[in-house]
């Protein structure tokens, strides 16, 4: 079975644009869930959603949005690009919005901000 | 502030050798706990959850225990081998308020030697 999906893999953007990153859960997983881990920390959490509703939203500007569609892919959005915003951004899946519940991680985008 | 501490932040020991890695955390207040494993520049790849109302874990030569009063959970890794080597994380997901996301900590990263 496939795992969590992410698109691109890896990204060159310059200061002040604008980038969207994507993501396919599990199969029959409902919920995704983002987050941006910088060099050397432990993941930060962006975002859940869950039957495209957002269920929580971390500590991030309002430059960060994103969204949940029929088929519980997402997307995030990264508006007016900063040099911190560089990270691996990372797709998380799990069956619900269940606090008891596993979550997988996809593989990540790369983003590099020049 | 919730916090997740693990300690330390490397360790490298001789192939075949049992290791134990620390991850300790400030509010005992958990749903469950999950350890993770992170190879360089690649996304999570879940290894063990450990509900609340556990004690412990096992898969393979992974063993991870959980002591909410304390506040600390341990990941057991027995007859270490080379391909063991990567960072590990360990994410709790707390109760009431910011119930929907993981708090990683920083990781430690095991290098082991052949």
């Amino acid at each position: 079975d496939a795992g969590v999906t992410q698109s691109p893999t890896h990204l060159i953007k310059t200061r002040g644009q604008q980038v969207t990153l994507r993501c396919s859960p599990i199969s029959g997983h409902k919920s995704v869930s983002w987050y941006q881990q910088v060099l050397g920390q432990g993941p930060q959490f962006i975002f859940q959603y869950y039957e495209k509703e957002e269920r929580g939203r971390g500590n991030f500007p309002d430059r960060f949005s994103a969204r949940q569609f029929p088929n519980y892919s997402s997307e995030l959005n990264v508006n007016a690009l900063l040099l911190g915003d560089s990270a691996l951004y990372l797709c998380a899946s799990s069956l619900s919005a269940g606090y008891n519940n596993e979550q997988f991680f996809g593989p990540g985008t790369r983003l590099t901000v020049l | 502030k919730q916090e997740v501490t693990q300690i330390p932040a490397a360790l490298s020991v001789p192939e075949g050798e049992n290791l134990v890695l620390n991850c300790s955390f400030t509010d005992s207040a958990i749903y469950n706990l999950q350890w993770f494993r992170q190879d360089p520049g690649k996304g999570l790849t879940s290894l063990l959850l450990i509900q609340s109302s556990q004690r412990e874990q096992t898969s393979g030569r992974l063993n991870a225990s959980l002591d909410k009063s304390s506040g600390r959970s341990t990941l057991y890794i027995a007859a270490s081998q080379p391909g063991d080597s990567a960072t590990y994380l360990c994410a709790r997901r707390g109760t009431g308020a910011g119930s929907y996301q993981l708090t990683f900590g920083k990781g430690t990263k095991l290098s082991v030697i052949p």
